[in-house]
């Protein structure tokens, strides 16, 4: 069993949709939750960053950590064109291995 | 310059080729990595640098050497790769405190590597 799962999709939305992304995972020792985004092409950048459980907003975008289900999420409300991308989600326990998921590719419709 | 920076950004080497990537941190952090992302797989961990000492390797085959100067500099040595080596390499900054680590990776652009 991988310490992460992802559904690695293509996801393909229509614009303004509410997009839900999900990993879950196995290790309980991880306290420290990530999402990162990568456009095509360029490096992952930092989106959503949760510690141990509960929500997180920011802006559009909401995160959901659930450690008693080990199961975490990203939600995209009003999706855009620009949210195109690929999404990975990253958990650590605190120390400085951070384990990835295999990344979703998101892909909004105009 | 701001972030992380690397480079070459394309890279194509045969297999007997020697090349170097290099990769910056603007951004004061006292931790660096290097990392390859290939297709279907999750992000691997390569090297783990702190204040310029390495204190991870995992399990990366010799034809890969990494070199960490002084705390804003890394570089990834190649030699001899094998067409599997073909991936995007990544570095990454991270402000340690401690043992501890909340995570927080800032990347570089990436640097693909095709090896013929």
């Amino acid at each position: 069993q991988k310490e992460v799962e992802q559904d690695p999709g293509p996801l393909s939305v229509p614009e303004g949709a509410i997009v839900s992304l999900n990993c879950t995972y196995s290790n309980s020792a991880f306290q420290y939750f990530m999402w990162y985004r990568q456009y095509s092409r360029k490096g992952p950048e930092l989106l959503m960053y949760t510690y141990s459980s509960g929500n997180k907003e920011d802006g559009r975008f909401t995160a959901q950590v659930d450690k008693s289900s080990k199961y975490i999420s990203l939600f995209i409300r009003d999706s855009q064109p620009s949210d195109s991308a690929t999404y990975l989600c990253a958990m650590s326990g605190g120390y400085q291995k951070v384990t990835f998921g295999i990344g979703t590719k998101l892909q909004v419709i105009p | 310059e701001t972030g992380v920076t690397q480079t070459p950004r394309h890279l194509v080497m045969g297999m007997t080729n020697k090349k170097s990537l290099k990769c910056e941190q603007h951004l004061g952090h006292n931790a660096m990595y290097w990392y390859k992302q290939s297709a279907k797989k999750p992000l691997e961990l390569m090297f783990v640098y702190n204040f310029k000492e390495q204190t991870e390797n995992n399990s990366v085959p010799s034809r890969f050497s990494p070199e960490c100067p002084n705390s804003s500099h890394l570089f990834l040595h190649l030699h001899t790769l094998q067409p599997e080596d073909s991936a995007l390499y990544l570095c990454a900054s991270s402000q340690i405190q401690g043992l501890g680590s909340t995570g927080e990776l800032f990347f570089g652009e990436g640097s693909r590597l095709t090896v013929l």
